[in-house]
């Protein structure tokens, strides 16, 4: 079973401040996967990463793959409470395994 | 939105019945998943189905079925349910592999006691 360790496990920031998320394995990965989840609902795709070293921008969102294939980062510039909930990576070769996530609180 | 339901929303049983939770897609997609979701644990793979009567199981597979005869319906049942078995549970779908993206329901809440 590949494992994928995410960090850090709880983020709680005020509004404004930028933040960063890891996805770290040891195994090598043909793509990473992020979603973020909100209280009481489904995962929610926000990206795919494929190439190592490619970085991937939507809005505010940074996201970028490791030149190995083995992690990930998310970043997140001047945070705002729409940003808060479960940040999830995702990867695999038969099936996805799937983080244990980030929970990022963004007060106003 | 991917157009995936997941029936009932909310259920509670007790210790020893059968549960069956329902998954349907709008999107025609081949691919199907059931995962729970627990806090310490995360997301993990119960089954998945990759067509029509064909299933394969996932990491936490014991104490659970399925079953899948139309491409659109996929069924996750409990057939004497636990207390460990109190859980969020999900369905997923996917256009192509199984590491393809995926597009979650809403969840299904049960709760065993």
């Amino acid at each position: 079973t590949q494992l994928l360790e995410q960090s850090p496990q709880f983020l709680s920031i005020q509004e404004g401040e930028n933040l960063t998320v890891y996805c770290n394995s040891s195994s090598v990965f043909s793509s990473l996967q992020w979603y973020r989840q909100e209280p009481g609902e489904g995962p929610v795709l926000l990206v795919t990463v494929v190439t190592g070293g490619e970085v991937k921008k939507l809005k505010r969102l940074t996201f970028q793959f490791g030149d190995a294939r083995k992690d990930s980062s998310l970043h997140i510039t001047a945070a705002q409470p729409g940003d808060t909930g479960l940040y999830l990576c995702a990867g695999g070769y038969s099936t996805l395994t799937f983080g244990k996530g980030t929970m990022l609180l963004v007060s106003p | 939105d991917a157009g995936i339901t997941q029936s009932p929303r909310h259920k509670v049983t007790e210790t020893g019945t059968p549960v069956t939770l329902r998954c349907h897609q709008t999107e025609n997609h081949r691919y199907m998943y059931w995962y729970r979701q627990d806090p310490g644990h995360g997301l993990r793979l119960i089954h998945y189905s990759y067509g029509v009567k064909d299933t394969d199981k996932g990491e936490v597979s014991d104490g659970y079925s399925v079953s899948r005869s139309k491409t659109e319906d996929f069924l996750l049942t409990l057939e004497s349910a636990t207390s460990s078995q109190t859980s969020v549970y999900f369905c997923a779908i996917s256009e192509s592999t199984p590491v393809h993206e995926q597009y979650f329901g809403p969840g299904t809440r049960l709760t065993v006691t």
